[in-house]
């Protein structure tokens, strides 16, 4: 199983571009990364999952290299409501997804 | 309309007491899970449930019990509850799994915190 290594901790303010990098340095072929978000007393949220390139939706941006050893989750104009816990997960079956420590993301105002 | 849903939302009890706690999902979904999150944020799966079929036991103790009385509905069961119990416990549902598929979204549920004293 691929292992994830991501910042415990990122501070920004408010309407700043954040960018999370997640290090998978032997995920496997089949395996693709997802990111969950997940706010104090609630259960995670799905945000994006992708397997190569760039993948976008309405709430964020997900880049992955050609290598595949790393990814970087953008949120663009963060808010305060986005001061969140981040886990980047990496994986080929939804019930062999590990949730690391994720990244603790801090937004001020 | 809530998706998935858990009861009771807080949990406190003894050591030594057995308890249960529910989850329904009304999204369709074939495939439900309990996750366990202690107090360092760790969150680990504990089991997953594919159409009333236990697929996953991730080495939790026998104390654990999972009962799926249809694809709706994921029980767990703790009995001779311990300390080390106190957690927050996820339950959360996706579509069915199949091997070499695709990753599902999975949808958790709002947690249990149980606190065993």
């Amino acid at each position: 199983l691929a292992k994830t290594t991501q910042p415990i901790s990122m501070d920004s303010y408010e309407g700043q571009e954040v960018n999370i990098t997640c290090s998978h340095n032997n995920i496997a072929t089949n395996d693709y990364i997802t990111w969950y978000q997940q706010f104090p007393s609630q259960g995670p949220r799905f945000i994006i999952q992708g397997y190569k390139t760039k993948v976008t939706n309405e709430v964020a941006s997900l880049f992955i290299p050609a290598d595949r050893k790393s990814s970087t989750l953008s949120l663009p104009r963060v808010s305060l409501s986005d001061t969140a816990v981040y886990y980047c997960l990496v994986g080929d079956r939804t019930d062999k997804l590990i949730f690391g420590t994720g990244t603790r993301l801090q937004v001020f105002p | 309309d809530t998706a998935v849903s858990q009861t009771p939302k807080y949990l406190v009890t003894q050591m030594g007491n057995d308890k249960s706690i529910k989850c329904e999902q009304n999204l369709g979904h074939d495939t439900m899970y309990w996750y366990k999150q202690d107090s360092k944020k760790f969150l680990k799966i504990m089991f997953s449930y594919n159409n009333k079929e236990l697929i996953i036991n991730e080495t939790v103790p026998n104390r654990f019990s999972p009962k799926s009385p249809d694809k709706a509905h994921l029980n767990l069961h703790i009995n001779s509850l311990e300390l080390g119990d106190s957690a927050v416990y996820f339950c959360a549902s996706s579509h069915r799994l199949i091997r070499g598929g695709p990753i599902y979204e999975l949808y958790f549920g709002p947690g249990t915190r149980l606190t065993v004293t």
